[in-house]
């Protein structure tokens, strides 16, 4: 149950793109099609943006995406906009347990 | 409309014990397995258990077991986690969670601060 791998900080200016990776085992990331990501501003609770890997829940923007290759996942943010700079968490089921990622702060320049 | 709503957090002593509370409302609780997630000061999230629709089935992470239990009383729409023994490192705000469709947690509750301390 060890916490997936994300990098600590990214950032970018508005309109670009920036990638947060998520890095797990086969046993979590690798294993299982049920990567989720959470966006949080300080101070409030975390929301969902993408679920099962790529799927977007109803209302999120289409500027955020998810994909994964192996045992890590990502989500990349396109037209990086002012009001995304927040922390951002990767989940994966790892079988009778969920693990979260590290975390993620994203900087907009 | 779906809401969650944390209580029963506060101060504790180490070896103490506490139980939060999430008062569900807006969806049918008995449908969906819940879970409840804590973030310590500063740091990032940590699932720490997952109840199913029933009770029958629970799971922790390695580091509550045989210390903390969650439940539900679906009858009265709540969800609960009894936290004993506790011990510095579960200070936290500890958040409840829908598991909408099973694989991620679509509904949040604001969060309740436990703090352990002598």
């Amino acid at each position: 149950q060890s916490a997936l791998t994300q990098p600590r900080s990214v950032s970018g200016s508005p309109g670009q793109s920036v990638t947060i990776s998520c890095t797990g085992t086969n046993s979590d990331v690798g294993g299982y099609n049920y990567v989720s990501w959470y966006q949080q501003h300080p101070g409030k609770v975390p929301k969902a943006i993408i679920y099962d890997v790529s799927e977007r829940p109803s209302g999120v923007p289409d500027r955020f995406s998810g994909s994964k290759s192996g045992n890590t996942a990502s989500l990349t943010i396109s037209g990086l906009q002012a009001e995304d700079e927040a922390d951002y968490y990767c989940c994966s089921y790892a079988v009778i347990s969920y693990v979260f990622g590290t975390g993620t702060k994203v900087t907009v320049l | 409309e779906v809401q969650l709503v944390d209580s029963g957090g506060g101060l504790v002593q180490p070896g103490g014990s506490l139980k939060l509370s999430c008062a569900a409302s807006g969806f049918a609780l008995s449908s969906f397995w819940m879970a409840w997630v804590r973030q310590a000061p500063g740091k990032g999230l940590e699932w720490v258990a997952n109840i199913n629709q029933d009770a029958s089935t629970k799971y922790y992470v390695d580091s509550v077991k045989g210390r903390f239990t969650i439940s539900r009383d679906n009858a009265k729409n709540s969800l609960y986690l009894q936290m004993n023994s506790l011990r510095f490192e579960d200070t936290a705000v500890y958040f409840c969670g829908r598991w909408g469709g099973g694989t991620w947690l679509d509904y949040w509750g604001q969060g309740t601060l436990v703090t352990v301390s002598s």
